[in-house]
């Protein structure tokens, strides 16, 4: 049962322009949702998070967007740059404080390959 | 200030055997969770480990346990080694379990033959 889903296996986006990733999930009890950056031969890197209390979360090129009601969320980048290549995972956990904090187990999706072309 | 280091980097077994995976956190961190990352596939969350005690577990078999030592180090140990059981296993520390600051280790790819 894949509780967190990214549909789309890869993403190819030319430098510049918008990239937007796309996770869904099925479970109720998830309250807080990370996106993880993984270049090969590296181990993932945390990026961003957000609370099911926000509907947004901006950290300079990076936004996350969580719609609770369609149970999905994207993560935007802008502007895309060659850098920005890599795999990006979509998590959720069930644990979360009001303090912005997130818990325990992670569940992820299979991740999307990112390609940014110069 | 050395991030978390999983040796060894690659090993390889035979279907039967049993095999040892080990994790030093980041200095100052005082958990460690372990994910096992099939080809193609997310991270899947193993157990986690907090004041040498199994704090969480996922839906893996008793032939994967684990071990936290007072140093915060950590060991993953599967017995009955499977096919199946080929992957990329990543070791994350984080310090109380907290998420967004947990860094994960390179990963130690096993492959069973």
């Amino acid at each position: 049962d894949q509780q967190v889903k990214q549909n789309s296996p890869s993403l190819s986006v030319q430098e510049g322009r918008i990239s937007i990733l796309n996770c869904d999930y099925t479970n109720s009890m998830f309250d807080y949702f990370l996106w993880y950056k993984k270049y090969p031969a590296e181990g993932p890197t945390f990026l961003i998070s957000i609370s099911s209390i926000k509907d947004k979360n901006e950290d300079g090129r990076f936004t996350v967007f969580l719609n609770k009601s369609a149970k999905h969320l994207s993560l935007h980048i802008v502007p895309s740059q060659p850098g920005d290549s890599a795999v990006y995972f979509c998590a959720a956990s069930a644990t979360g404080d009001a303090g912005g904090t997130s818990y325990g187990k992670l569940t992820f999706g299979q991740g999307t390959i990112l390609t940014v072309h110069p | 200030d050395a991030g978390v280091t999983q040796s060894p980097t690659h090993l390889i077994k035979t279907r039967g055997q049993q095999v040892t995976l080990r994790c030093s956190p980041k200095s100052g961190h005082d958990t460690v969770s372990w994910y096992q990352q099939a080809l193609g596939q997310g991270p899947q969350f193993i157990f986690q480990y907090y004041e040498e005690e199994e704090r969480q577990r996922g839906n893996f078999p008793d032939r994967f346990s684990g071990h936290q030592f007072p140093n915060y180090s950590s060991e993953l140990n599967v017995n009955a080694l499977l096919l199946g059981d080929s992957a990329l296993y990543l070791c994350a520390s984080s310090l109380g379990g907290g998420n967004q600051l947990a860094f994960f280790g390179q990963g130690t790819r096993l492959t069973v033959v």
